[in-house]
């Protein structure tokens, strides 16, 4: 079975800094990965995707990941973080299921918290 | 484009009362359909699954029920509330034409069981 990963249940960063937020998995198989944010009190959104192709994976609101195989790693970065980037990051992995349908397997959570 | 849609958005009820929580997808034609539960510091655990009409995969044994009586149409169901049936719950759909058939969410339903 597939899981997922998150080292790190709150990260607290300043205005303007650089955040990288953590993600490893373990499966048998290829995988599909995604970040999905969470802002207070709504549903997810996807943030990014690694399906094939470039390791390196652009998103919305600035926001990049880096897919290692070697490592089962795909780590979420950003360069320079705005309050507005306030919110819960799950990192998540697709699986295969019969009949078609995927299940995506998702970590615990990542705060994270951008103060002025 | 495609939407989806979750209601109600709030719900407080007693313990032992009824429960549903209704969601429609628009714009997509047989979707995969699921129902995920947030409780706090649990992150998301996946409750249901749907790949057509009347046909649903329960993943873990609990206290909830899930029916798709329509093709874009999926209902969260309890017979009795528990305490620990409290949470956030999450619609989400997906499709098998999009590529690694990312999974899209609603906006969430509060449960708060009293």
């Amino acid at each position: 079975a597939q899981s997922v990963t998150q080292l790190d249940s709150q990260v607290p960063v300043f205005e303007e800094a650089p955040v990288e937020l953590r993600c490893n998995y373990s499966s048998s198989v290829s995988v599909y990965l995604f970040w999905y944010v969470q802002y207070p009190n709504q549903g997810l959104q996807l943030l990014l995707k690694y399906l094939s192709g470039s390791t390196l994976v652009k998103g919305i609101n600035g926001f990049e990941a880096e897919f290692n195989k070697s490592q089962t790693s795909f780590h979420l970065r950003k360069p320079s973080v705005h309050i507005s980037d306030t919110a819960e990051y799950f990192c998540a992995v697709s699986e295969r299921r019969g009949g078609g349908s995927e299940k995506l397997v998702f970590g615990k959570g990542t705060k994270l918290t951008v103060n002025p | 484009s495609q939407t989806i849609h979750q209601w109600p958005a709030t719900l407080v009820q007693p313990v032992g009362s009824p429960l549903s929580l209704e969601c429609t997808v628009e714009g997509t034609s047989n979707p995969n359909l699921y129902w995920y539960r947030q409780a706090a510091g649990r992150g998301l655990q996946l409750l249901f699954y749907s790949v057509g009409i009347g046909q649903i995969s329960s993943e873990v044994p609990q206290n909830l029920s899930a029916s798709r009586p329509q093709d874009r149409q999926f209902i969260l169901s309890s017979k009795k509330l528990l305490l620990s049936d409290s949470g956030f719950y999450l619609c989400a759909w997906s499709s098998e034409r999009t590529t690694g058939n990312t999974i899209y969410f609603g906006e969430g339903s509060w449960l708060t069981v009293v």
